[in-house]
């Protein structure tokens, strides 16, 4: 089973709300990833975890807030969005964080900012 | 730096048709390549992988050979269906700095019946 989950599957919000997106999986793996996708365009990392520390931040700005309670869930708080954050976010997971290590992505979560 | 560069779409073809789609790279050193698709909607989904020369990924009847002396991953597929429309990613992992897959620009495909 190489299934990532992730919740909500849509989440319209405003400037001012704070939320939340939720990513799960249980396969084991000790790496997991953020990631932002506009359209048209590939996915662009955000940010890496790996044996639940944050390793990799692209300079997210600080309004994207990662967390990692866990080795099988993985968090990102939203605060104070802008309308050009609406994207199509996708989790992804791996073994561990090496060259041949294959990422799989969950269905993503599609986000409005109004 | 690392990158991956693929055939500029959209790509229509007709069902039954014979499909390629061109990757290349350039990379230090021998990273891995896979091809991820992306259905309307959706997350992308991996569709096959190679992580060393001569390799040949296969999936669902889609294959791609890592050719180390052309630097390319072409994907190729006999005969393709409706269902088969996608967008299809070509990515890299280096070796160094391997979290961080170097994605095309991804090439939309449409097959007509």
């Amino acid at each position: 089973d190489t299934e990532v989950t992730q919740t909500p599957k849509h989440l319209v919000m405003g400037m001012t709300n704070k939320k939340s997106l939720k990513c799960e999986q249980h396969m084991g793996h000790r790496a997991m990833y953020w990631y932002k996708q506009k359209a048209k365009k590939p996915p662009e990392l955000m940010f890496v975890y790996s044996y639940e520390k944050l390793s990799i931040n692209e300079s997210v700005p600080s309004r994207f807030s990662p967390e990692c309670p866990n080795s099988s869930l993985l968090n990102l708080h939203l605060h104070a969005l802008q309308p050009e954050d609406s994207a199509l976010y996708l989790c992804a997971s791996s073994r561990l964080a090496g060259a041949t290590d294959t990422q799989y992505f969950g269905p993503g979560t599609r986000l409005t900012v109004l | 730096g690392d990158s991956v560069t693929q055939m500029e779409g959209p790509v229509t073809l007709s069902e039954e048709a014979f499909l390629t789609i061109n990757c290349t790279y350039t990379a230090t050193g021998y990273p891995s390549l896979f091809w991820y698709v992306q259905y309307p909607g959706e997350g992308l989904q991996l569709l096959l992988k190679a992580t060393k020369a001569d390799d040949k990924g296969s999936n669902k009847g889609f294959e791609a050979t890592y050719r180390k002396e052309t630097t390319s991953f072409h994907l190729e597929k006999g005969s393709v269906q409706v269902s088969d429309s996608a967008v299809y990613f070509c990515a890299l992992s280096p070796l160094s700095g391997a979290q961080k897959l170097v994605f095309g620009q991804g090439t939309r495909l449409t097959i007509n019946p």
